[in-house]
């Protein structure tokens, strides 16, 4: 299976912990977005990336969230101290280019006590 | 304030009627507009799309349809089947020369299909 994977699916951590999670996006999409979803509503935009370079943050991206993509191939999205509020499940997509459909992986459902 | 509006939490069809799920946008500089589907615990699988130029597009049993006058787009699933049954997120982007927003998502339709 080539789609976007992510890992792990599941993380519980205790509030102030920080917690990391992983994307490997298909290997030919140079986009690699991160979005979050709660219950009853949508995705929610996080940020993307086109290849290495983080080009658009949303205000969502509190100053405890950090995300990475070093090499232009998989991505890392860091949550400092985490709070209640953060739990949530955590999409990342990849596309292709402008205008082309996101493609996404099964998430990581975050689970913060 | 909620750009892309999908204002039926939820709808049932007949298995083998014609699903209409309809979605209403607000931002003018949407240009792009794309329908998903999310079966519990996956995430969203991308369904059909649909360019501002155009105003109709077809992919097998889905058609989607762009009226830009209303700001409206809806999803048509003809004949409905079983495994239709799922949530179905309207999706919009607006291209603005190089630089891409984020998708933004409406809250979705809970699609039941009845036997």
């Amino acid at each position: 299976d080539t789609g976007v994977s992510q890992n792990p699916r599941h993380k519980i951590t205790k509030r102030g912990q920080n917690v990391t999670f992983r994307c490997d996006p298909i290997s030919e999409h140079n986009r690699l977005y991160w979005y979050r979803q709660t219950l009853g509503q949508g995705p929610e935009f996080l940020t993307y990336f086109q290849n290495e370079a983080q080009l658009e943050k949303s205000r969502l991206l509190s100053d405890r969230f950090s995300a990475e993509r070093p090499k232009g191939s998989f991505s890392t999205l860091e949550i400092q101290r985490t709070e209640q509020g953060d739990s949530a499940m955590y999409l990342c997509a990849s596309s292709l280019g402008p205008n082309s459909p996101l493609h996404f992986g099964n998430g990581t459902r975050l689970t913060v006590t | 304030d909620q750009q892309v509006k999908q204002n039926s939490p939820s709808l049932s069809v007949q298995e083998g009627r014609i699903s209409i799920l309809n979605c209403d946008y607000t931002n003018s500089m949407f240009d792009y507009f794309l329908w998903y589907k999310k079966y519990p615990a996956e995430g969203p699988t991308f369904l059909i799309s649909i360019s501002s130029i155009k105003d109709k597009n077809e992919d097998g049993r889905f058609t989607v349809f762009l009226n830009k006058s209303a700001k409206h787009l809806s999803l048509h699933i003809v004949p409905s089947q079983p495994g239709d049954s799922a949530v179905y997120f309207c999706a919009a982007m607006g291209y603005s020369g190089g630089g891409a927003d984020g998708l933004t998502f409406g809250k979705g339709t809970h699609l039941i299909i009845q036997p």
